[in-house]
């Protein structure tokens, strides 16, 4: 069973266009993140949740809107798709806020045309 | 504010041979982690090593060792008898644990790990 599983694991889409990330993780964990990976390998976080509730909201453009139906799951919404999205998305679970590792899913591979 | 500096973009090292790979940090939290990832050429983070700032000793996980200088700052991961499945890149990490806010993983720029026969 995968513990953090992501979806889908490409999206290719043009400008403009508005696309979702879902993550579910089975592992039972309260908090939720997602990482954004750009070409250079860098990663960043950009929105953290702790048991449904935001906890980290970093310098995203609010085009950018994560949803936690439940402490399960963390989706992310992208509106007004920006050639400077294209890039790679990561979702991540852990036990608490603070001193468990990550666990990351595989990735999603958003390339904007 | 952390950061994380990996000043190595690239390493090579022969098969069967050690490499350390560095990692320095700045933080002036004085309870913080230390995390090492692995992300092959299939794009998945792997945990590899964690240590945290109390910690007396260097942690170790298999081939996997964390060479811990608490007072330069610095938390190199050293890989003994490299293997061609090694080669990928490896991100060092840090995680404050200040309670009341919301902690998070700052990452590094990575280094690119090459194993050669």
């Amino acid at each position: 069973d995968t513990a953090v599983s992501q979806t889908p694991k490409y999206l290719v889409t043009q400008m403009g266009n508005d696309k979702s990330i879902k993550c579910e993780q089975n592992l039972g964990h309260d908090t939720m993140y997602w990482y954004k990976q750009d070409s250079k390998k860098f990663l960043k976080i950009m929105f953290s949740y702790n048991n449904k509730e935001l906890i980290i909201n970093e310098t995203v453009p609010n085009r950018f809107s994560p949803k936690s139906p439940d402490k399960a799951h963390l989706n992310l919404h992208i509106n007004s798709l920006e050639l400077g999205d294209s890039a790679v998305y990561f979702c991540a679970s852990s036990p608490d806020r603070g001193r468990e590792k990550l666990f990351f899913g595989s990735g999603t591979q958003l390339s904007v045309l | 504010a952390q950061k994380i500096t990996q000043t190595q973009p690239g390493m090579f090292v022969q098969e069967k041979e050690a490499v350390t790979l560095d990692c320095t940090y700045d933080t002036s939290d004085q309870s913080y982690g230390l995390f090492w990832y692995k992300q092959p050429s299939s794009g998945e983070m792997i945990f590899l090593i964690y240590q945290g700032s109390y910690d007396e000793q260097n942690a170790t996980e298999g081939r996997y060792s964390l060479n811990f200088q608490k007072a330069r700052k610095s938390a190199n991961l050293v890989i003994s008898a490299s293997q061609l499945g090694d080669s990928a890149m490896y991100f060092c990490a840090m995680r404050d644990f200040n309670t009341g806010t919301a902690s998070k993983l700052t990452f590094g720029t990575g280094t690119r790990l090459q194993v050669t026969l």
